[in-house]
Order: C-alpha cells, then sequence, then structure tokens
C-alpha cells in the first residue's frame, strides 16, 4: 500500500531556511510525479508545487515561486521541498502527495512548519 | 490563474438525506483532446489529511461509497451524496489539474443537521 510519511518541520525565524523530506513506500517512486500542498491553522488547502515522475518539470505556486525549491531522488525514494526566506505566512501543515494524472492520489499525514521569531 | 470557488461554505443535512456541493471554475477546464474536466473532489476529515474522493470529475476512486459521485462539465460541477452517514461528516474541496498553478476551492464544511 503506499505510504508517504513527512519529515523536517518544525519553529524556524523568519528569513531562515527548512528543508522538508516525504519518504515514499509501496509504489514504483520513479514512475510518478509528486505534489506539495500545505494547509495554514484552520485554513483551507492550497497547492505548493508539482514535480515530473523524472525530476525535469517543475512548477510552483506564485505565494512561493523563487524562495520553494521541489525536488525529487529516485534512487532514495524521497521527495524534498527545500524552504528558503521563509515568511510567517508560510506557517502551515505541508503535506505531500503522490500524483494521479495532476490529481492527489494518495497523500501524506504531514509535517508542521511554523514561521516566527 | 483558475479560480475555484464552491457553494455554499458550509451545509447542514440530516442523516439519510441528499447533501449536494457545488464547485464553479473561472474558466473551463475541460481539454478538448481528450475530452475531459481536471477536476477532483477530496474530503478532508477533522485531524486527517485529505483524501481522494473523485476524479476526471466523474470517476469515483477505489474504495469509495457508490454515495458519492461527481458530475458537470466545463466550468460548473457537483458533488453529490446521495444518503448521508455519519462518517461523511468532513470538509469537502474542489481542485483543479487543468493549468498550473493547480488551485483548490475554498473548501465546504459538511454538518449533521
Amino acid at each position: 500500500q503506499v505510504q508517504l510519511v513527512e519529515s523536517g518541520g518544525g519553529v524556524v525565524q523568519p528569513g531562515r531556511s527548512l528543508r522538508l523530506s516525504c519518504a515514499a513506500s509501496g509504489f514504483t517512486f520513479s514512475s510518478y510525479g509528486m505534489h506539495w500542498v500545505r494547509q495554514a491553522p484552520g485554513k483551507g488547502l492550497e497547492w505548493v508545487a508539482v514535480i515530473s515522475k523524472d525530476g525535469i518539470n517543475k512548477y510552483y505556486a506564485d505565494s512561493v515561486k523563487g524562495r520553494f525549491t521541489i525536488s525529487k531522488d529516485n534512487s532514495k525514494n524521497t521527495l524534498y521541498l527545500q524552504l528558503n526566506s521563509l515568511r510567517a505566512e508560510d506557517t502551515a501543515v505541508y503535506y505531500c502527495a503522490k500524483a494521479g494524472g495532476g490529481y492527489c492520489s494518495n497523500w501524506g499525514q504531514g509535517t508542521l512548519v511554523t514561521v516566527s521569531s | 490563474d483558475i479560480v475555484m470557488t464552491q457553494s455554499p461554505d458550509s451545509l447542514a443535512v440530516s442523516l439519510g438525506e441528499r447533501a449536494t456541493i457545488n464547485c464553479k471554475s473561472s474558466q473551463s477546464i475541460l481539454y478538448s483532446s481528450d475530452n475531459k474536466n481536471y477536476l477532483a473532489w477530496y474530503q478532508q476529515k477533522s485531524g486527517q489529511p485529505p483524501k481522494l474522493l473523485i476524479y476526471w470529475a466523474s470517476t469515483r476512486e477505489s474504495g469509495v461509497p457508490d454515495r458519492f459521485s461527481g458530475s458537470g462539465s466545463g466550468t460548473d460541477f457537483t458533488l453529490t451524496i446521495s444518503s448521508l452517514q455519519a462518517e461523511d461528516v468532513a470538509v469537502y474541496y474542489c481542485q483543479q489539474y487543468y493549468s498550473t498553478p493547480y488551485t483548490f476551492g475554498q473548501g465546504t464544511k459538511l454538518e449533521m443537521k
């Protein structure tokens, strides 16, 4: 069965950086694109980024473009999200999700990022 | 960017009654080359990650009860729960994956009356 486990969240000061990881198992990781989606406390879902199965094509939400970088290591079955120049409004639970035909077919439990001084 | 607007924001339905949630996109998300609507529906219960219910606007994900159905085309879509069960209390989101950025609706909170 598909399993996605996020890690790397925590409390970080504004302007600092953080790297999130998502360990995947139960499917052929190299055959699927992957998404990051976030949810601020008490708010709705916000799509953040998607990466193609081979890691070449990457797309971002305008709110994170130029600050966040999505990547995947198919040899380690792991998805990453590098978060730079963090702002208070980046505080959220970050979910990784396996891509279906563009939709999010399976979701992890999420990791909480809190940006605060 | 494509804006997704759900209605209503919240909904209270009695056990066994029908629940209907609407989702409207700011432009058509029907791709002419494959005649598919690039729309998904998700369910999020309190304290849990979202769960995929419906994709391609009307295809039910494996394991999803058949009381859940999706319909619509172009810019107007509907998620229907034919007979509400207690376990269906949740927030429901639509999402377009026609073009990046892939955008979600604001969510509809479904409660039991």
